[in-house]
């Protein structure tokens, strides 16, 4: 069954540090998304992504965050400067069309450590 | 406003017995979705089972079915059965309204989750 690939799955950087987090979607999937789950709290969305750019953001998703789609898979979410509140698991999903009732599936998810 | 509202932090349930996980939720758009989602101790995120806010019957999916009260806008799931591999945090979601009716692409709004452990 095909499914949402990440990597790493646990990276640990240093406060300051760029870090890239990196998920191949399901092959025929067109909308890619990225959340992120503080520890203990609830998933949060960040960015949907569709045709090559950005279709929504959240407050959260300021100008320290970017997402490409470098070629044909991969999709990914860099950090530029990280903080420590950035410290969270990171969840990339992806759905095959963008309606209502089209199911996102989930990776699962990198966890992103910021000492 | 918090979108999705799921009041039960934590709950134990006996093997072999139904669980019923509250979730009620708050929108305009008479266009939505509602999804669970379960996530085990090792953190990935697992879709379990969708309602659409047009669709006339409740939603099953083998043990899971979905409670669907749209005039009380709740939205429960019902797991059957309980097995202890279900042991796992239980997210309800919502996504509001579609392209052609909105701005939004599709985000889904989360509940901070029900903690569900299975005795045995």
């Amino acid at each position: 069954e095909p499914e949402v690939t990440q990597t790493p799955s646990h990276q640990v950087t240093q406060m300051g540090q760029e870090v890239i987090l990196r998920c191949v979607p399901i092959s025929n999937h067109l909308y890619f998304y990225w959340y992120r789950q503080i520890l203990g709290q609830k998933v949060e969305f960040l960015v949907s992504f569709y045709n090559n750019e950005i279709s929504e953001k959240s407050e959260i998703f300021d100008d320290q965050f970017s997402v490409e789609r470098p070629d044909g898979s991969n999709f990914t979410l860099k950090i530029r400067s990280t903080k420590l509140e950035d410290s969270a698991m990171y969840f990339c999903a992806s759905s095959l069309l963008g309606g209502t009732g089209d199911t996102q599936y989930f990776g699962p998810g990198t966890r992103l450590t910021v000492l | 406003a918090q979108k999705i509202t799921q009041t039960q932090p934590g709950m134990f349930v006996q093997e072999k017995e139904a669980v019923t996980l509250d979730c009620t939720y708050d929108t305009s758009d008479p266009s939505y979705g509602l999804f669970w989602y379960k996530q085990p101790s090792s953190g990935e995120m697992i879709f379990l089972i969708y309602q659409g806010s047009y669709d006339q019957q409740n939603a099953t999916e083998g043990r899971y079915s979905l409670n669907f009260q749209k005039a009380r806008k709740s939205a429960n799931l019902v797991i059957s059965a309980s097995q202890l591999g279900d042991s796992a945090m239980y997210f309800c979601a919502m996504r509001e309204g579609d392209r052609m009716t909105t701005d939004s692409w599709g985000k889904l709004q989360f509940g901070a989750g029900t903690q569900v452990v299975v005795t045995p």
